[in-house]
């Protein structure tokens, strides 16, 4: 089945300790991005990847970190966590249109919640 | 950026069309429109997707006007369970901005 994962679903932390939410896809997409939705604001985005080893900022990008060394995997960093990081996080996949300048249908996971005490 | 302008939130009834405009003033010449619909603790997942004209699935029709600065979503003989968050997607390169979204609540 054609899917987004997302690791861990729940998670409870305190601030400043390190943690990791993995991101994986098996459909083949080159672009790939982390969101957090906060109430009221929407989705805002954080980080992006065009593809392996190619990473830039989104709208809100402070305070986290991102790599992508697989094509698959995208993980969101959060070096130090702080309150103002507890939302609800959100992965997502698409391919490149012809000619690699848009993105096409985003394909979501089903969300993380982190909560940081 | 692109950024999306929508009404914040619309009420329904059962049986009724409902249309949500989004503007997008600065959207790229190579960008499509779409929209997506989010249940709530779900990630948002596609509905219909737009260059220019009209586009029509099973779900929904977009209409986009010639200078593409706006579309609407129309969503025909709404049900309860048609109750949304909706949101218009401005893309410019790779950077994607979905704003607020606009809050559906259809009524019995």
């Amino acid at each position: 089945e054609a899917q987004v994962t997302q690791n861990p679903r729940y998670l409870i932390t305190v601030t400043g300790k390190k943690l990791t939410v993995t991101c994986s896809q098996n459909m083949n997409h080159e672009y790939m991005s982390w969101y957090r939705q906060d109430p009221g604001l929407g989705l805002r985005q954080i980080y992006y990847s065009m593809n392996v080893e190619v990473t830039d900022k989104g709208d809100v990008p402070e305070g986290y970190k991102v790599s992508r060394k697989e094509k698959r995997n995208f993980p969101l960093i959060l070096e130090s966590p702080s309150p103002n990081q507890t939302s609800l996080y959100f992965c997502a996949s698409s391919f490149l249109r012809s000619g690699g300048t848009s993105t096409d249908t985003q394909y979501f996971g089903p969300g993380t919640r982190l909560t940081v005490l | 950026l692109a950024k999306t302008t929508q009404p914040i939130s619309m009420d329904s009834y059962e049986g009724q069309e409902v249309n949500i405009t989004c503007s997008h003033n600065n959207i790229a010449t190579n960008d499509y429109i779409t929209w997506y619909q989010q249940f709530p603790s779900q990630g948002p997942r596609f509905i219909i997707q737009g260059y220019k004209t009209k586009v029509t699935n099973e779900v929904a029709s977009l209409f986009i006007p010639a200078d593409r600065k706006s579309s609407t979503l129309s969503l025909p003989r709404v049900s309860l369970s048609d109750t949304a968050v909706y949101y218009c997607l401005s893309a410019r390169d790779y950077k994607l901005s979905f704003g607020a979204g606009t809050t559906v609540t259809v009524r019995a």
